[in-house]
């Protein structure tokens, strides 16, 4: 079984700040590892995946995260922050095999609030 | 493509009455979830379905049933609602394998047990 926790609940900065959104992770086995994005009253989006390769992984709107196996962390950053950042952050992870047919495990989620 | 979506958005329920969420995806994606959302908790799986004809309990299946229709839909049902089911359900898709494990989610539906 795998598990996810994210070391802060709120965080919050001003605009144009840099930002870390902490993740660490706990699996016994080789894993897949996500960070969605939840803005107010709406679903999850996912914001980006690290499944293999370089460890380092972006998104389109200037994030980026860290996989780091022997911290077991995937911490999510950004160098300068924008108001419309303000949302709430997951991170997730599933098993890389079949056996737990990529279920995702959930953290309970940071609330980043960007203010001016 | 609409993605996943879920009906109705929103539910006020009295306990002890049940009823039915509805997602719905057209993404021809394998698997399909259920979740619950509650402030501080994150989300939590309740049921999932690994492909068409299969479902199987995740975390927090009591006081919930489900039933996978077809490939496209995936039905949570409450047949006796409790207070404590008050949250915010959210269904999801993924079709795992070739490099796509993500989970697509739909918007939500926010349910109230008075």
């Amino acid at each position: 079984a795998q598990s996810v926790t994210q070391l802060d609940s709120q965080v919050p900065v001003f605009e144009e700040a840099p930002v870390e959104l902490r993740c660490n992770y706990s699996s016994s086995v080789s894993v897949y590892l996500f960070w969605y994005v939840q803005y107010p009253n709406q679903g999850l989006q996912l914001l980006l995946k690290y499944l293999s390769g370089s460890t380092l992984v972006k998104s389109i709107n200037g994030f980026e995260a860290e996989f780091n196996k022997s911290q077991t962390s995937f911490h999510l950053r950004k160098p300068s922050v924008h108001i419309s950042d303000t949302a709430e952050y997951f991170c997730a992870v599933t098993a890389n095999s079949g056996g737990s047919n990529y279920k995702l495990t959930f953290g309970k989620g940071t609330l980043l609030t960007v203010n001016p | 493509n609409a993605g996943v979506t879920q009906t109705p958005k929103f539910q006020v329920l009295k306990t002890g009455q049940s009823m039915t969420l509805q997602c719905a995806q057209d993404m021809n994606h394998n698997s399909m979830y259920w979740y619950r959302q509650d402030p501080g908790m994150g989300l939590r799986l309740i049921y999932y379905s690994a492909s068409e004809g299969t479902t199987d309990k995740g975390e927090v299946p009591n006081g919930y049933n489900v039933s996978r229709l077809n490939k496209r839909e995936f039905s949570l049902r409450l047949e006796s609602a409790a207070p404590s089911q008050t949250s915010v359900y959210f269904c999801a898709s993924s079709r795992p394998g070739q490099g796509n494990y993500e989970q697509y989610f739909g918007p939500g539906t926010r349910l109230t047990v008075t």
